[in-house]
């Protein structure tokens, strides 16, 4: 099976601007999750979605947003960008809704400028 | 609010040397405990798990991880360390209630020296 892609890989945006980032889960797992790595603040949860419904939620601005699509494609958006917005983005997926083993995507490393 | 505490940030072993991460966690109910690995530019991998039953769980690559209750932590061991091992290391604790959210630790970061 083919693993999580995640696309863009690499993205530079201003302050301001807003970006949408994709992933694409493992065929069959119908939950994506989201994390911010940084260096200062480590691996934190964004949000995770199954079926379409935004199942749990972290302590983000509610400028970080996502979706899922009906073929458990994920996208987050992120608006009006602040310069401490850079950061790795990763998505992992996960076959069922409970706690669950989640395999990770290689990230996207968005750059604010 | 669970949490996870891995209180080496570095740590430098020579090549054939055993290897031992920390990790302790915070968590109400019996946790879901990981070790994932993360080389420079990559995502995460995901080296073992701990749900239940036998508390020491191996994991690929040749690591293993012991879950105690008694102490909150669920260490990462390796017995020979091999120089591609270098990269960092997170544990992470998963929520049992439903839903996929896992807390990670500050990561160690781990240096081969051949």
């Amino acid at each position: 099976k083919a693993g999580v892609t995640q696309t863009p890989r690499y993205l530079i945006k201003t302050r301001g601007q807003q970006v949408t980032l994709s992933c694409s889960p493992i065929s069959g797992h119908r939950s994506v999750s989201w994390y911010q790595q940084t260096p200062g603040q480590g691996l934190q949860f964004l949000f995770e979605y199954f079926s379409e419904t935004q199942r749990n939620k972290g302590n983000f601005p509610g400028r970080f947003s996502g979706r899922q699509f009906s073929n458990s494609r994920s996208e987050m958006n992120v608006s009006t960008l602040e310069l401490g917005d850079s950061a790795l983005y990763l998505c992992a997926s996960s076959p069922a809704v409970r706690a669950e083993t989640q395999y990770f995507g290689p990230g996207t490393r968005l750059l604010v400028l | 609010a669970q949490s996870v505490t891995q209180p080496d940030i570095h740590i430098t072993v020579s090549e054939g040397a055993s290897l031992e991460l920390r990790c302790n966690y915070s968590y109400g109910a019996t946790p879901y405990l990981f070790w994932y690995v993360q080389s420079p530019g990559q995502g995460l991998q995901l080296l073992l798990k701990y749900f239940s039953g036998d508390t020491l769980v191996q994991g690929i690559k040749g690591f293993e991880a012991e879950f105690k209750r008694s102490q909150s932590s669920f260490n990462l061991r390796k017995p020979s360390v091999h120089w591609s091992d270098a990269a960092e290391y997170f544990c992470a604790v998963g929520t049992t209630g439903g839903g996929n959210k896992l807390t990670f630790g500050t990561g160690t970061q781990l240096k081969v020296e051949l």
